[in-house]
């Protein structure tokens, strides 16, 4: 069986500084990990995954995450965040032989504060 | 292309009755999922369909129930509804071609009450 742990249930941040937001998952087989957001009152929208290949993953609007296989983590980063960053966080993991179902994380809500 | 679309969006029921949950996938996406959202148990898996036929299925009981349709469009059914049935039920669609992973993609959920 696969599980995910998000470490933080809430995280608050001021505007314009980094946020981590921390993902482990356990998994007996090869896994495929996501980081999906949603925002207040619309379904999730994917962040950003990793397949294969390179451990870095990046998104579109500054968010990274980094696969490292020996601490089973797939950490969120960003440098420098913004007030549209607010929403809530969650952390999936599905493996090639159940592709389609993803298993997610608590969530973590991020706030970004002025 | 237009997005997922569930509906309705908000629905209240009452104990012991039944609901049907209607989700249409993106154009041309073959398989739908379902997951519940509860703030005490999270996000889970309550099944996904290809082709008119369920090929993965979570941990719910038999009150919980789905079907596709030729067009890929969805339903879930509940069954003697329960107070802990209360959720955000998101319907996810990807194209899938093969048996590999595809995107999902969500629709905005519909919001269900149960008295």
């Amino acid at each position: 069986a696969q599980s995910v742990t998000q470490l933080d249930s809430q995280v608050p941040v001021f505007e314009e500084a980094p946020v981590e937001l921390r993902c482990n998952y356990s998994s007996s087989v090869s896994v495929y990990l996501f980081w999906y957001v949603q925002y207040p009152n619309q379904g999730l929208q994917l962040l950003l995954k990793y397949l294969s290949g390179s451990t870095l993953v990046e998104s579109i609007n500054g968010f990274e995450a980094e696969f490292n296989k020996s601490q089973t983590s797939f950490h969120l980063r960003k440098p420098s965040v913004h007030i549209s960053d607010t929403a809530e966080y969650f952390c999936a993991v599905s493996n090639p032989q159940g592709a389609q179902k993803l298993v997610f994380g608590q969530g973590t809500r991020l706030t970004i504060n002025p | 292309k237009a997005g997922v679309t569930q509906t309705p969006r908000y629905l209240i029921k009452t104990r012991g009755q039944q609901v049907t949950l209607s989700c249409s996938p993106i154009s041309g996406h073959r398989s739908v999922s379902w997951y519940q959202q509860t703030p005490g148990q999270g996000l889970q898996f309550l099944f996904e369909y290809f082709s008119e036929t369920q090929r993965n299925k979570g941990n719910f009981p038999g009150r919980f129930s789905g079907r596709q349709f030729s067009n890929s469009r969805s339903e879930m059914n509940v069954s003697t509804l329960e107070l802990g049935d209360s959720a955000l039920y998101l319907c996810a669609s990807s194209p899938i071609s093969s048996g590999s992973l595809d995107e999902q993609f969500f629709g905005p959920g519909t919001r269900l009450t149960v008295l």
